[in-house]
């Protein structure tokens, strides 16, 4: 099983509208947790970075809540534009003896925003 | 800005082949990595440098080698292609290792196909 589990799989909402990205992880401890958003056929970006100790990062549009204790974050698009249709990566350092080097990502939820 | 460069973007080669990928970043970071990414899975880590002249094993090296050339400068090298290979791989550096919260940049990937 992933330490790092993000629904829905994929999303199509309509331009203008909300939504709400979900994040479960099970890596603990932990020193931050990421979102990345990645466009077909490119390289991740990063849109937010929480420590462990943050409950919410904003970006623009994009909102990212954190609750360490039931170990989820969401990510939240307001307004949504047909240039939000991406990847958007839930990515979860560890802070364990020997991972303290890596990332955990989940596998992604992709969003289709249509007109 | 450049960011983080990496080339080839597109290669091809026949099981047994060598090549190396190239990466470079002028954001003066100390750390640079190498992952990959498979349909259906999360980012991998394949091998880490901390900083010039040191690397370290992610979770999936074997059958890959890396030479952290200089502080901008960080290849990655098929000795022997295999099927299994086939992937899309991604550059990245930070100016810390991730336990630091530093923001991770990307590059724009290089789609590797092995036949």
């Amino acid at each position: 099983k992933n330490q790092v589990e993000q629904s829905p799989q994929s999303l199509i909402i309509l331009e203008g509208k909300n939504c709400t990205l979900q994040c479960n992880y099970t890596v603990s401890p932990f020193s931050n947790l990421r979102w990345y958003k990645q466009d077909t056929g490119r390289g991740p970006v990063s849109l937010t970075i929480m420590t462990f100790s943050e409950n919410t990062k904003s970006n623009g549009r994009y909102t990212a809540t954190l609750d360490a204790d039931t170990k989820q974050s969401s990510l939240h698009i307001t307004a949504s534009q047909l240039s939000d249709s991406a990847s958007y990566i839930c990515v979860v350092s560890p802070n364990y003896g020997g991972a303290t080097n890596k990332l955990i990502f989940g596998t992604g939820t992709l969003l289709a925003v249509q007109p | 800005n450049a960011g983080v460069t990496q080339t080839p973007k597109f290669q091809v080669l026949k099981t047994g082949q060598s090549m190396t990928l190239q990466c470079a970043q002028d954001m003066n970071h100390n750390s640079m990595y190498w992952y990959r990414q498979d349909p259906g899975m999360g980012l991998r880590l394949i091998y880490y440098s901390a900083s010039e002249g040191t690397t370290d094993k992610g979770e999936v090296p074997n059958g890959y080698n890396v030479s952290r050339l200089n502080k901008r400068e960080f290849s990655l090298r098929l000795e022997s292609a295999a099927p299994s290979q086939t992937s899309v791989y991604f550059c990245a550096s930070s100016e810390r290792g991730p336990f630091s919260g530093n923001t991770i940049y990307f590059g724009e990937g290089s789609w590797l196909t092995v036949v």
